[in-house]
């Protein structure tokens, strides 16, 4: 079984600053690790994922990621914000090839507000 | 690549209606979609899960008789809302996984409106 906890239903940031969301996951299995995002009235779309392989992890809009087992974490990093970056963002993991198929299990999700 | 299409994209539906949304893969072969339900300013509720060409496999809580899963074909699912209240109204995402691959693509939601 998974679960995914994403710490700060709403987080603001000054536009050009640091944006850090926060995501604790359980897995009984090695995860799968995804994060999207989801702008007013539509779907999801995918930022990033961690499978395998490299802890460090680049996705789209300059946004990154580190799986970090020993603290069971994949913090979404971005180094300075844009206004357009507002958006809400999920967490989820999977329990990938080994368990669990590929249903996703979702992060209560996190409401980025950039500010001039 | 990777497109997922719902269709329609906004629905309103008389109160004991009922009302089918499609969910496309437009580039590739899914094997597997899902799909999920969210209500405003929460997270997404995974439903049920389909294959192609086999029963869908329901979430706890979720009445199969009332939400109905077709996966006809590798590209195509569609959602079947059956005599429709209003406590259904909500946001319907699907997703779909092609195959072979470890990442899950979403369409981009239908609304539905039940009154």
């Amino acid at each position: 079984a998974q679960s995914v906890t994403q710490l700060g239903s709403h987080v603001s940031v000054s536009e050009g600053a640091l944006v850090l969301l926060r995501c604790n996951y359980s897995s009984s299995v090695p995860p799968y690790l995804f994060w999207y995002v989801q702008y007013p009235n539509q779907g999801l779309q995918l930022l990033l994922k961690y499978t395998t392989g490299a802890t460090l992890v680049k996705g789209i809009n300059g946004f990154e990621a580190e799986f970090k087992k020993s603290e069971t974490s994949f913090h979404l990093t971005k180094p300075s914000a844009h206004m357009s970056d507002a958006a809400e963002y999920f967490c989820a993991v999977s329990g990938g090839v080994t368990g669990g198929g590929n249903k996703l299990t979702f992060g209560t999700g996190t409401q980025l507000k950039v500010e001039l | 690549g990777a497109v997922v299409s719902q269709h329609p994209s906004r629905v309103i539906c008389k109160s004991g209606t009922s009302v089918k949304i499609e969910c496309r893969s437009l580039d590739f072969q899914a094997t597997t979609m899902f799909w999920y339900r969210q209500f405003p300013k929460q997270s997404l509720m995974l439903m049920a899960t389909s294959n192609e060409g086999s029963k869908a496999t329901y979430e706890q809580g979720v009445e199969k008789d009332k939400f109905l899963i077709n996966h006809a074909s590798l590209t195509l699912s569609t959602l079947t809302v059956t005599s429709a209240h209003p406590e259904d109204s909500s946001f319907y995402i699907c997703s779909a996984l092609p195959g072979g691959e470890n990442t899950i693509y979403f369409g981009e939601g239908s609304w539905l409106t039940v009154v």
